[in-house]
């Protein structure tokens, strides 16, 4: 059981828009930023949004995310065949002094 | 560019000991904190372990506290990661990632860029 809750599964047809939420407590989500990653098939995993809502330098502006109190939420629009991955949410827990990653939600792209 | 490179995963009995390494290149090694975080096949991400930029500061995932030891050698570019007591659900791919930092506000945020490729650790008898 994740200490960050996401859902197992997300799926949307090409150019549509798709939201992952991520959903947290106070110690985790509450107090400190949440980092996305995309994990492409037989692949580790790469850093999509930071700090909430900023992106790295050569990730699209199709990716965004945004937080509200103990949830955030990675949101893809004019989604890609190419989307198609896991994606993991992360944050520093401050109750248990380690990090926490949700679960993973695998994005299929129909 | 960044690389992070892993080595030592293997096949491995119950109860033995394995020693990751990751060389690292194409940055600033020593001004950077570490982390080792792991992946059982098919399954999500788990931290395991990080360390600071000068070793000062070590944390541990309760799942491997007191049978793993995280360690670094500025000189030679390299993390490390010392398992013992291996169990089976130990079996992962592990990833070396490198640690980003920003003060902002009095606080300190991190977030992980970029993985290693990862190697594969089984444990099995």
């Amino acid at each position: 059981q994740s200490v960050l809750t996401q859902p197992p599964s997300a799926s949307g047809t090409p150019g549509q828009r798709v939201t992952i939420s991520c959903s947290g407590s106070s110690s985790n989500i509450g107090s400190n930023p949440v980092s996305w990653y995309q994990q492409l098939p037989g692949t580790a995993p790469k850093l999509l949004i930071y700090l909430n809502s900023q992106r790295p330098s050569g990730v699209p502006d199709r990716f965004s995310g945004s937080k509200s109190g103990t949830s955030d939420s990675l949101a893809i629009s004019g989604l890609q065949s190419e989307d198609e991955a896991d994606y993991y949410c992360a944050a520093w827990d401050d109750s248990l002094h380690a990090w926490v990653f949700g679960g993973g939600t695998k994005l299929t792209v129909l | 560019e960044v690389q992070l490179v892993e080595s030592g995963g293997d096949l491995v009995q119950p109860g033995r000991s394995l020693r990751l390494s990751c060389a690292a290149s194409g940055f600033t090694f020593d001004a950077y904190a570490m982390h080792w975080v792991r992946q059982a096949p098919g399954k999500g991400l788990e931290w395991v372990s990080g360390i600071s930029w000068n070793s000062g500061d070590l944390g541990y995932a309760d799942s491997v506290k007191g049978r793993f030891t995280i360690s670094r050698d500025n000189a030679k570019n390299s993390l490390y990661l010392q398992m013992n007591s291996l169990r089976a659900e130990d079996t992962a791919f592990y990833y070396c990632v490198k640690d980003h930092t920003r003060r902002i506000g009095g606080g300190k945020y991190n977030w992980f860029d970029p993985w290693g490729q990862g190697t594969l650790v089984t444990v099995s008898s």
